[in-house]
């Protein structure tokens, strides 16, 4: 089992540019989360998924942020513009996704280090 | 809603101590509790869980027993070693819409372990 993947692992971009940040997913694993953990503000849930829908993305702090699921294995965080305060590790996480209490378990990838410059 | 409050941090101790690193909860009805290691430059990863009251979950030598009298999960280790050393969190369900069961984790607590 590969886990759940990320990429990339480091980014180092400019104030004002793009970034994408990538994540694919636990095969049969139905929610997805991204999370950002800064020393400042700890782990904060950005948005999450269900079945590829956006369930609640009340946590995204602002509408540089977007997120997308297109399939049950491919899920994009972007940051457009980026600006240096959104430097952070960004985790994504996936879990079974059903009713039963063992599936609240979620598995994170290793995160993505953005740095904005 | 549910909620975790989790010990705060930092703690250091010596190999081969007693750790405890306290959780208290707030929550409707009796979810399952998870506590969450996070290894320098790592994600976190599942440490143990317990799904009902009274249940002890253990791993690696660690252990935490859901307590319903005093709503706490408290992780204890009785000799810690470095590879330890790790931001360890609390956490349990928030229920929301349809069937997707996101997790409130607490502040999480550094443990470091000194040779």
């Amino acid at each position: 089992d590969a886990g759940v993947i990320q990429s990339p692992r480091h980014e180092v971009t400019e104030m004002g540019q793009e970034v994408t940040l990538r994540c694919k997913p636990i095969s049969g694993h139905n929610s997805l989360f991204w999370y950002r953990q800064t020393m400042m503000r700890g782990l904060e849930l950005l948005i999450y998924f269900n079945n590829n829908v956006p369930i609640d993305d009340s946590g995204m702090p602002e509408d540089r942020f977007s997120a997308k699921m297109p399939n049950a294995s491919f899920s994009t965080l972007k940051i457009q513009p980026s600006e240096p305060r959104d430097s952070a590790v960004y985790f994504c996480a996936s879990s079974l996704g059903l009713a039963e209490a063992a599936s609240y378990e979620q598995y994170f990838g290793p995160g993505t280090r953005l740095t904005v410059t | 809603g549910n909620s975790v409050t989790q010990m705060e941090g930092p703690v250091t101790l010596s190999e081969e101590a007693f750790l405890t690193i306290n959780c208290t909860y707030t929550a409707t009805g009796y979810p399952s509790l998870f506590w969450y290691v996070q290894y320098p430059g790592e994600g976190l990863q599942l440490l143990l869980k317990a799904t009902k009251a009274d249940d002890k979950g253990s791993n690696k030598g660690f252990e935490a027993t859901y307590r319903k009298e005093t709503t706490s999960f408290h992780l204890e280790k009785g000799s810690v070693q470095v590879s330890d050393s790790a931001v360890y969190f609390c956490a349990l369900p928030v229920i929301s819409s349809g069937s997707a069961r996101q997790l409130t984790f607490g502040s999480g607590t550094q443990l470091t372990v000194l040779p």
